[in-house]
């Protein structure tokens, strides 16, 4: 069983589509993040999610739209795609905000756009 | 500001040989430092962590690293490095007053020659 699973893995789009990225845990964890990697591989966070409240939003464009259904889903929502968000988003979770045990990753989502 | 410094973009050891990985960072507090690994197309993997205590900790894979509070480095160790680990390596310090996130260094890339 994969503990945090992203969909899709790749994802192929035109510039000014909508697109979605879900991501699932089961871990138990109360809180769950986006990191952007880009295409020299640095990593950055967007945002996270405690048991549904928003608690990181970095700044990001309001294109980027998180989305917490529940604890143990955060999705994410791209409007009108540009080039420029080509990169690998990675989902990720962690037992707590306030914890310091770490994350656990999922395997990513390289967004081509063109 | 809060930032991690990896001073080595690509490394080249031989098999067998011993390796290390520089990481540097800047936080005025006690930081939380992580260790990750990610091979190509994949997602990342927790190497080990530091939290408090020994300065000195093990990971997975044979790896270890220390917290060297004085020079603000916490540098990645292995004695002999495998095929294997060839992939790239990042350093992170955890910032719990921000919502526990995750400041990436730009990661070093390890090259393993047989």
């Amino acid at each position: 069983d994969t503990a945090v699973s992203q969909t899709p893995k790749y994802l192929v789009t035109q510039m000014g589509n909508d697109k979605s990225i879900k991501c699932e845990q089961n871990l138990g964890h109360d809180t769950m993040y986006w990191y952007k990697q880009d295409s020299k591989k640095f990593l950055k966070i967007m945002f996270s999610y405690n048991n549904k409240e928003l608690i990181i939003n970095e700044t990001v464009p309001n294109r980027f739209s998180p989305k917490s259904p529940d604890k143990a889903h955060l999705n994410l929502h791209i409007n009108s795609l540009e080039l420029g968000d080509s990169a690998v988003y990675f989902c990720a979770s962690s037992a707590h905000y306030r914890d310091t045990y770490g994350y656990t990753f999922g395997s990513g989502t390289r967004l081509t756009v063109v | 500001a809060q930032s991690v410094t990896q001073p080595d973009i690509h490394i080249t050891v031989s098999e067998g040989a011993s390796l290390e990985l520089r990481c540097n960072y800047s936080y005025g507090a006690t930081p939380y430092l992580f260790w990750y690994v990610q091979s190509p197309g994949q997602g990342l993997q927790l190497l080990l962590k530091y939290f408090s205590g020994d300065t000195l900790v093990q990971g997975i894979k044979g790896f270890e690293a220390e917290f060297k509070r004085s020079q603000s480095s916490f540098n990645l160790r292995k004695p002999s490095v495998h095929w294997s680990d060839a992939a790239e390596y990042f350093c992170a310090v955890g910032l719990m007053e921000y919502g526990n996130k995750l400041v990436f260094g730009a990661g070093t890339i390890l090259r393993v020659k047989s």
